[in-house]
């Protein structure tokens, strides 16, 4: 069965203050990795999709890595305005996502 | 951009009632799903779709029906809704393609008294 898990649960930051959000899974054949942000109330917003292990994306002060078990969400220099919560997804041979639990982060000015 | 909508952001009904919750993408794309999500338990997949007129069950269908008429809208319909199925519901469509992203709409906060 595929699994994802994501961690830390929470994570309070200074705005500045860089860090990295982890994402372990487990799943028969990786087809895609893929992150996500989600505000308070509102549907999760795309980041990023990773294919291969080695693979790195980046977007503003956001770079997301894959190695074979795990994806890095890494945060350079965070505002207050990266505080969401961030969702990892894995795509197996089953075709369909399994989201991991997220990761709530909160960045203080 | 991909636009996905869903038809309220909030509602709220009465045990008993037949609730339907829209969605429409605007991509072309072919496949479209929805979600609930609630606290502690994360995003769990209802029912998809991958092409008009076809359903597939995901890991929650009880309770809920789908309908998928035309190729850009699919609705989530709670024959009768209890109050177990207060949660926040998410429609995402994605592309042709099985690595294709999820793109997702607002979501709708449904309470059902």
């Amino acid at each position: 069965e595929d699994q994802v898990t994501q961690s830390p649960e929470a994570l309070r930051l200074q705005e500045g203050e860089s860090s990295s959000l982890n994402c372990s899974y487990t799943v028969s054949g990786l087809r895609g990795l893929f992150w996500y942000r989600q505000d308070p109330g509102k549907g999760p917003e795309f980041l990023f999709t990773l294919y291969s292990a080695g693979e790195e994306k980046e977007k503003e002060r956001l770079k997301a890595t894959l190695t074979k078990k795990e994806s890095f969400l890494h945060i350079t220099a965070p505002k207050p305005e990266d505080s969401a919560t961030y969702l990892c997804a894995v795509m197996g041979y089953g075709q369909n996502f399994v989201f991991g639990p997220g990761t709530r982060l909160s960045v203080l000015p | 951009d991909v636009k996905v909508t869903q038809s309220s952001r909030y509602l709220v009904k009465r045990t008993g009632e037949k609730v339907f919750l829209e969605c429409v993408q605007d991509m072309d794309h072919e496949n479209m799903f929805w979600y609930r999500q609630d606290p502690g338990l994360g995003l769990r997949l209802i029912y998809f779709s991958y092409d008009v007129k076809m359903k597939e069950k995901g890991d929650i269908p009880e309770g809920y029906s789908v309908s998928r008429e035309k190729k850009e809208r699919f609705s989530l319909i709670l024959e009768s809704a209890s109050t177990n199925q207060t949660s926040m519901y998410l429609c995402a469509s994605s592309g042709r393609g099985n690595t294709d992203t999820q793109y997702f709409g607002p979501g709708t906060r449904l309470t059902v008294l």
